[in-house]
C-alpha cells in the first residue's frame, strides 16, 4: 500500500531557503508530485518526480523514501500548505497532511 | 487552456438538508475525482471516474454522498441527507494521465450547520 508523510509547519525569514521533506513508502514504482495551496486559490502543481529520471530506479518496493523539494531565497509570498503526493500509474493519487510554510519579513 | 469548473465557490446549510456540487474537468481529460478536503487535513479521495465509469469509490460514504459523471464529462457530488461533520472544502480534479498529475478546481466550501 501507499502512505506518505509530511512535517507539519516551518517558519523562516524572507531569503532563508528551505527544505520540506516527504517520505513515502509505496509498493510499485509510485511518481512523487509536490502541490502548492495558496490562500483561496487552486492546488498547483509544483514539481514531479518519475522513477525514469530519479535516483530511486530499481526497486518495485519502496519504504520510507525521502523526496524533498527544496525552496530557494524564499519571500512572504511563498507563505502556503505545500503538499507531497505519491501515486502510481493509473491508480489514485495518496496525500501527504501537507506542511505549512510561514516566511516573516 | 480552461481549468477545472466547480460550482458554487460556497454553501451554507443546515444538517439533515441536500446539497449538490458541480465540476466541469479539462476538455479531453478522461478522469475525474472528487475529493474532500476537512480543515487541517490534506484531501482525502471519494471517488474516481474514468470517462463515465466508477474505478475507485471505497471511500465514499454510500449512504449519504453519491455521485455520477453522465456522458463522461460533468459531474455531480450529492451529500443527502448532510452531517455537521460534512463541513470541508470539495475539490474536484482531473487528469490526462495520474502519471502527469491533477488539474484541481477551486473547490466548494461546505459548512453545515
Amino acid at each position: 500500500s501507499n502512505s506518505v508523510k509530511q512535517t507539519g509547519q516551518i517558519t523562516v525569514s524572507e531569503g532563508a531557503s528551505v527544505t520540506m521533506n516527504c517520505t513515502y513508502t509505496s509498493t510499485g514504482y509510485p511518481t512523487l508530485f509536490w502541490y502548492v495551496e495558496y490562500p483561496s486559490k487552486p492546488l498547483q502543481l509544483l514539481q514531479r518526480e518519475t522513477m525514469e529520471n530519479s535516483k530511486n530506479f530499481g526497486g518495485g518496493n519502496i519504504k520510507d523514501k525521502n523526496s524533498p523539494i527544496v525552496k530557494y531565497s524564499v519571500q512572504v509570498s511563498d507563505s502556503a500548505v505545500y503538499y507531497c503526493l505519491s501515486g502510481c500509474p493509473n491508480s489514485k493519487l495518496t496525500f501527504g497532511k501537507g506542511i505549512t510554510l510561514s516566511v516573516r519579513p | 487552456e480552461a481549468g477545472v469548473a466547480q460550482s458554487p465557490r460556497y454553501k451554507i446549510i443546515e444538517k439533515r438538508q441536500s446539497v449538490a456540487f458541480w465540476c466541469n474537468p479539462i476538455s479531453g481529460h478522461a478522469t475525474l475525482y472528487w475529493y474532500q478536503q476537512i480543515l487541517g487535513q490534506g484531501p482525502k479521495l471519494l471517488i474516481q471516474f474514468q470517462n463515465n465509469g466508477v474505478v475507485d469509490d471505497s471511500q465514499l460514504p454510500k449512504d449519504r454522498f453519491s455521485a455520477e459523471r453522465l456522458k463522461g464529462v460533468d459531474s455531480t457530488l450529492k451529500i443527502q441527507p448532510a452531517k455537521l461533520e460534512d463541513s470541508a472544502v470539495y475539490l474536484c480534479a482531473s487528469s490526462l494521465d495520474s502519471g502527469y498529475g491533477y488539474t484541481f478546481g477551486s473547490g466548494t466550501r461546505l459548512t453545515v450547520v
